[in-house]
């Protein structure tokens, strides 16, 4: 079955630099990547996902990329600011119809430090 | 749109009491609903999968006497956690999977904090 790797576990940068998660996945039959944000006591929020058919997508200051053949992705967050303080899951799953099963990433601890 | 509700949002009760939760997708109809768990720390994993009218699909290790799990309807999966122990203590996500048309694969809800004392 699929595994999916995320480094780093925690990660601390100063308000307005750049912060990057990487994922690493095993399936190649996975072909859909989600990110997702989760706050405390909360459930995860999809921030930005990318199919495999592109290669880099963006979203104001959120950026996924995706090497299909290294079989890796990566979320590019600019600018960071105080409230992107949260954990960061990836995920890969092979889309299908309706009711594909993700697996997620062990996640990443952002903290943007004042 | 493609909300999706769960409650109740944080349960505390004893060892031994059964616990139900509900998930309801409030403007779609999810043919297919996950259960997940967390625990502090931790990734979410998923527990099972069920489908509308369908007996639910568990993953290995989950105990189906254990966490029952209702898909009666095409809004509303339900999770009990029978006879709860503190190790069943834990956060419990669920999210849905269905006719909404956002080309967003599963939405997730708000998640219970389950206490067992």
């Amino acid at each position: 079955g699929e595994n999916v790797e995320q480094h780093p576990s925690t990660l601390s940068v100063q308000e307005g630099d750049s912060a990057v998660i990487k994922c690493t996945y095993s399936d190649s039959a996975s072909n859909y990547f989600p990110w997702y944000k989760q706050e405390l006591g909360k459930g995860p929020q999809l921030i930005i996902d990318i199919r495999s058919n592109v290669g880099e997508k963006k979203d104001q200051r959120i950026a996924v990329t995706l090497n299909k053949t290294a079989k890796h992705f990566s979320l590019h967050i600019t600018e960071t600011q105080p409230e992107d303080s949260a954990v960061y899951f990836c995920a890969a799953s092979e889309e299908v119809d309706y009711g594909q099963n993700f697996v997620f990433g062990p996640g990443t601890r952002l903290s943007v430090l004042p | 749109g493609a909300v999706v509700s769960q409650h109740p949002s944080r349960v505390i009760c004893k060892s031994g009491t059964s616990v139900k939760i509900e998930c309801r997708s409030l403007d779609f109809q999810a043919t297919t609903m996950f259960w997940y768990r967390q625990f502090p720390k931790q990734s979410l994993m998923l527990m099972a999968t069920s489908n509308e009218g369908s007996k639910a699909t568990y993953e290995q290790g989950v105990e189906k006497d254990k966490f029952l799990i209702n898909h009666a309807s095409l809004t509303l999966s339900t999770l009990t956690v029978t006879s709860a122990h503190p190790e069943d203590s834990s956060f419990y996500i669920c999210s849905a999977s269905g006719t909404d048309y956002s080309n967003q694969p599963q939405h997730f809800g708000d998640g219970t904090r389950l206490s067992i004392l």
